[in-house]
């Protein structure tokens, strides 16, 4: 099956601190999304981007599909920004969504 | 329009019995797919449902787990004869147009 790898495992950051997360899957996907789970295990959809870049606010992320990888940038870094951001990718044909390992986010007042 | 609704959001039960988790997905869609996320790990894949219908149930563990989604009403995972190891929370997804919405989850805690 695909695999979906996410850099770095864990992240500390003092408020106000820029931060680029990093996945990569190792086939041609259908659909990439970007989630936060906070810490009450929440899970939120922040992009839909199986290719190009968007951007909400403080979030932005770039997907470049033919090298196989996506970037979450999350810029002015507030402490409700912590948890645990995974990006999940599903393939053409197949209706289901395989999760990266995660990055944890750390933001210290 | 509310999104998708899953029920109860925490659930405590002794091994040996049962458990129902209940998720209604977003108005409009007939596709549900289920996901468990075992502590301190990402979520997996567990069974995508339509309206009477099984369509992959490749990620439930063989025994004592059952999915439904009836013509009415919700779908429903069912988990008989809960271990220690079934603790976990379990999740529900739609699919709009665009990527997947996830329910807030269901925290099962077998004690």
């Amino acid at each position: 099956g695909i695999q979906v790898e996410q850099s770095p495992p864990d992240l500390i950051l003092q408020e106000g601190a820029n931060s680029t997360l990093r996945c990569n899957f190792s086939d041609s996907v259908n659909n990439l999304q970007w989630f936060h789970q906070n810490p009450w295990g929440q899970l939120i959809n922040l992009f839909y981007i199986p290719s190009g870049t968007k951007q909400n606010g403080r979030l932005s992320a770039t997907t470049v599909a033919t090298e196989r990888y996506s970037l979450l940038y999350i810029s002015s870094s507030q402490t409700t920004d912590s948890g645990v951001y995974f990006c999940a990718v599903d393939l053409f044909g197949n209706e289901k969504l395989t999760f990266g390992t995660g990055t944890r986010l750390t933001i210290i007042p | 329009n509310a999104g998708v609704m899953q029920n109860p959001r925490h659930l405590v039960r002794r091994r040996g019995q049962e458990a129902r988790l209940r998720c209604s997905p977003m108005k409009g869609h007939s596709h549900v797919y289920w996901y468990r996320q075992l502590p301190e790990e990402g979520l997996k894949f567990m069974v995508y449902l339509q309206k009477e219908n099984i369509i992959d149930e490749s990620g439930m563990p063989k025994e004592r787990f059952s999915a439904e989604f009836p013509k009415e009403g919700p779908s429903i995972l069912r988990i008989q004869q809960v271990v220690r190891g079934d603790s976990a929370a379990y999740f529900c997804a739609s699919s709009p147009t665009h990527g997947y919405t996830f329910g807030s989850g269901t925290r099962l805690t077998v004690v």
